[in-house]
């Protein structure tokens, strides 16, 4: 199993640029998450989806998209990049009970200038 | 909801010394509580999890946890530190919501490990 697989690893915007993070599993797993990490903060949940066409906000959703159209796939969307969005971008998922730990993938760093 | 705090943002301990990092949760009813790891520049790998039954649990690379209720502490101890151990350690909770289930992080410990 690869697990949990983003792409890009690292990406540099220009602000007001838009652009899709990729997130991807193998494990059937239910629930998919995208957090953003920042220094001093730990992580912060942007959106969350329980299933294929459920999607909701998390913590920090303001200026960012998703869907899930796919058990696997759970894409995230910047829809006009800011320079406050420069972080390093997690995507996590897991069975839906909250006995289960989460599965992380290995990160995007993006920087938007 | 569940929260977690972190007491201490930065660690350091010798080589071959106790490692001892500090993670209170906001309620006394025993949640679930995970402990991650983020080597540098990686994403999380997880260390340790309570669920239910013992309160002492171990995890890999010789730690281990203890969910105190009296105190609502989980605190992440190894008795003796390791150069391999220098990284960043955050505690989590997993909280069931109306809309499923979420994690909810600590800030996040770094813990340097001196030679």
């Amino acid at each position: 199993n690869a697990g949990v697989t983003q792409t890009p690893k690292f990406q540099v915007l220009k602000t007001g640029q838009s652009m899709t993070l990729q997130c991807a599993q193998d494990m059937n797993h239910e629930y998919m998450s995208w957090y953003r990490q920042d220094p001093g903060m730990g992580l912060r949940l942007i959106h969350y989806s329980v299933g294929a066409g459920i999607t909701d906000q998390g913590e920090v959703p303001n200026g960012y998209n998703v869907s899930r159209s796919t058990t696997e796939d759970f894409p995230l969307r910047l829809l006009s990049a800011a320079p406050s969005q420069t972080s390093v971008y997690f995507c996590a998922s897991s069975r839906l009970s909250e006995a289960d730990e989460q599965f992380f993938g290995p990160g995007t760093r993006l920087t938007v200038l | 909801a569940q929260s977690v705090t972190q007491l201490g943002s930065h660690v350091s301990v010798s080589e071959g010394a106790l490692v001892l990092l500090r993670c209170n949760c906001s309620s006394s009813v025993p949640p679930y509580l995970f402990w991650y790891v983020q080597c540098p520049s990686q994403g999380l790998q997880l260390l340790l999890k309570y669920t239910t039954g013992a309160t002492l649990v171990k995890g890999i690379n010789g730690f281990e946890a203890e969910l105190k209720t009296s105190e609502t502490s989980f605190h992440l101890t190894k008795p003796s530190a390791h150069m391999s151990d220098a990284a960043e350690y955050f505690c989590a909770v997993s909280d069931r919501e109306d809309t499923g289930n979420q994690f909810y992080f600590g800030t996040g410990t770094s813990l340097t490990v001196i030679p």
